[in-house]
């Protein structure tokens, strides 16, 4: 069966620290993998996604990720973080085939301090 | 940009009350899905729809039924509303099943 496990539930952070952030998957095909942000009160917007191709992925705000096949993971990293990157971070699954959802994991929330 | 759009930021019923909650999408897409989010439990799929007039259940669907008439809007209704649905509802649509979703900005539902 399909999942997604992000084992942070909430991380605290200084401003101008390097920032990374954990999600495994668990699927028996070759896996799209995404990461959303979702601000307070708002839905989930797209920071990157894997579908194919370099295994390194560079996102929107200065956010890339790695995809590792060998540890099922697809971590996602910023390497100096700013007060406006505090939000919630949700890392997804879904097949390149047959599939007609995603799989969310339960999130991470990410805190910024001065 | 693809815009997808919820009809109320907020809405607050009453048990027993029927409850519509629409989704309107302008990019054409295909597949359109209805999630519920509620602290430490993430996104769970209500229903989703890769058709008009085709759904499929989610993980939850459960006192919840879902509408597409058109393409573009798809409907979630709660046809007798439970304090236990009180809730962030999501909807988003994508162009294929497993490609990008785009969200909307949810509708907080308070049923007291």
């Amino acid at each position: 069966a399909q999942s997604v496990t992000q084992p942070d539930i909430h991380i605290t952070v200084s401003e101008g620290a390097s920032l990374e952030l954990r999600c495994n998957y668990s699927y028996g095909a070759t896996p799209y993998l995404f990461w959303y942000v979702q601000s307070p009160g708002q839905g989930l917007q797209l920071l990157l996604k894997y579908f194919s191709g370099d295994t390194l992925v560079q996102g929107i705000k200065g956010f890339e990720a790695e995809f590792k096949r060998s540890q099922s993971s697809f971590n996602l990293r910023k390497p100096s973080v700013h007060w406006s990157d505090a939000a919630e971070y949700f890392c997804a699954v879904g097949a390149a085939t047959g599939a007609n959802n995603l799989f969310f994991g339960t999130g991470t929330r990410l805190t910024v301090i001065p | 940009d693809v815009k997808v759009t919820q009809s109320s930021r907020y809405l607050v019923k009453r048990t027993g009350e029927k409850v519509f909650l629409e989704c309107v999408q302008d990019m054409d897409h295909e597949n359109m899905f209805w999630y519920r989010q509620d602290p430490g439990l993430g996104l769970r799929l209500i229903y989703f729809s890769y058709d008009v007039k085709m759904k499929e259940k989610g993980d939850i669907p459960e006192g919840y039924s879902v509408s597409r008439e058109k393409k573009e809007r798809f409907s979630l209704i709660l046809e007798s509303a439970s304090t236990n649905q009180t809730s962030m509802y999501l909807c988003a649509s994508s162009r294929t099943g497993s490609d990008t979703q785009y969200f909307g900005p949810g509708t907080r539902l308070t049923v007291l």
